[in-house]
């Protein structure tokens, strides 16, 4: 159990378009979900963190409008990266944490490679 | 300052040998500790929690200084399958801090 699933796997677009990342956790519900982005060489960096039909909390430095984050059921959550640019490219990862469990304990998709030219 | 600091490595070792990481962070209200394992181009997968008793799982064995404010993985008869970069990861103000990582590459 506890399995995360992400699509697209990659995805390589033109600059000024907007893609859009899908988590999904596949046999639990995820009252609350991650995403992550990692630069090469780089640690995992918290972008937000979105709880199911609220807005999400975004860190320091993440520009909201940019990232945008939808948490509209308990099993799906979707990050829209808009008028992407080439310093947009990055792995972003999501995870999810089952409802009444540790903050601790997240889950994590196997992850999006975007590439933007 | 980073919240939390690992030696980027690499590690070179052969099959084996018994190797160490270190991890230092800055939190001292760090409440939890956790090493991670990352394969390239994949996602972290929790390798074990860390505790000031230390704990120990198999090959692998972790352990907690709060009192230096650092955290310490042990690698016992490494294996290939034990290339990776491996990540320390505490937690603080409900959200989990990644380290950048040290790569381990084990050779035959």
């Amino acid at each position: 159990g506890a399995v995360v699933s992400q699509h697209p796997s990659r995805v390589i677009c033109k600059s000024g378009t907007s893609v859009k990342i899908e988590c999904r956790s596949l046999d639990f519900q995820a009252t609350t979900m991650f995403w992550y982005r990692q630069f090469p060489k780089q640690s995992l960096m918290l972008m937000a963190t979105s709880n199911e039909g609220s807005k999400a909390t975004y860190e320091q430095g993440v520009e909201k409008d940019k990232f945008l984050i939808n948490h509209a059921s308990l099993t799906l959550s979707t990050l829209t990266v808009t008028s992407a640019h080439p310093e947009d490219s990055s792995f972003y990862i999501c995870s999810a944490r089952k409802g009444g469990g540790s903050y601790n304990e997240q889950f994590f998709g196997p992850g999006t490679r975007l590439t933007v030219l | 300052r980073k919240e939390v600091e690992q030696d980027p490595g690499p590690f070179n070792v052969p099959e084996g040998a018994t190797v160490a990481f270190n991890c230092t962070y800055s939190n001292s209200a760090s409440q939890s500790f956790f090493w991670y394992r990352q394969d390239c181009r994949k996602e972290p997968k929790l390798l074990m929690s860390v505790y000031s008793s230390g704990n120990e799982d198999g090959r692998f064995t972790a352990q907690l200084n709060r009192a230096s404010q650092y955290i310490s993985l042990l690698i016992r008869d490494s294996k290939l399958s034990d290339s990776a970069t491996y990540l320390c990861v505490e937690t603080g103000f409900q959200k989990l801090v990644f380290g950048t990582g040290t790569r381990l590459l084990v050779s035959p």
